[in-house]
């Protein structure tokens, strides 16, 4: 099992350019989950699915879009790049786990700068 | 609202000696889950605990330990005769279990950076 993977690892991006972030896992998880990372933030939840097809936003959705087309991917669209993305995100994965919450497996970050 | 509070930004200890990571957390939910996530230098977070608001029984695992008081809203972290492996960032979280109601995850603190020196 590969995991959480997240893909680029890096990107360095210009104010106004767009990218996607990819987030795959092999693990049959129900739900999935984009962070970002700040020094001396934590990490905060950007937007999150609970299922194939569907996305809700977290505590910092604005600036980002995401899609759930398949189960096991989850993408992060910046449309419009500015500095204040500039940031480690890390897309995390659970189940369902009697009814409640398991645990989140996170894949290893993407450092992203925006100049 | 929820909240967890890491108030020791840094700690720096020596090898061998015992440290104790603290974390405070608010929250109206009466179920709710806690974790502990290590975050060494290369970046990944690695998860240690998770441990649901009813289950206070203290757990310890080789020379890790966590303390859970839900009187005090305390989920602490002991690692016992730290090692320099053990330097990293160490997050607390919290998760309601309505997440998917209240629109959140898990609740992450700011973190502890331990550094253990030899």
């Amino acid at each position: 099992n590969a995991g959480v993977t997240q893909t680029p690892k890096f990107r360095v991006l210009k104010t106004g350019q767009s990218m996607t972030l990819l987030c795959a896992q092999d693990m049959n998880h129900e739900y999935m989950y984009w962070y970002r990372q700040d020094p001396g933030m934590g990490l905060r939840l950007i937007h999150y699915s609970v299922g194939e097809g569907t996305t809700a936003k977290g505590e910092v959705p604005d600036g980002y879009n995401v899609s759930r087309l398949k189960k096991q991917n989850f993408l992060l669209g910046l449309e419009s790049a500015a500095p204040s993305q500039t940031s480690v995100y890390f897309c995390a994965s659970s189940y369902p786990r009697r009814g409640a919450i398991g645990e989140q497996y996170f894949g290893p970050g993407t450092r992203l700068t925006v100049t | 609202a929820q909240k967890v509070t890491q108030a020791q930004t840094e700690i720096s200890v020596v090898e061998k000696e015992d440290v104790t990571l603290d974390c405070v957390y608010e929250t109206r939910d009466t179920t709710y889950y806690l974790f502990w996530y290590k975050q060494p230098p290369s970046g990944e977070l690695v998860f240690l605990i998770r441990r649901n608001s009813f289950d206070e029984q203290n757990e310890i695992s080789g020379r890790y330990s966590w303390n859970f008081q839900k009187s005090t809203s305390s989920f602490n972290f002991t690692i016992t005769a730290s090692q320099v492996v053990d330097s990293a960032v160490y997050f607390c979280a919290l998760m309601g279990v309505y997440f998917n109601q209240a629109g959140t995850a898990l609740i992450f603190g700011k973190g502890t950076t331990l550094s253990v020196s030899s």
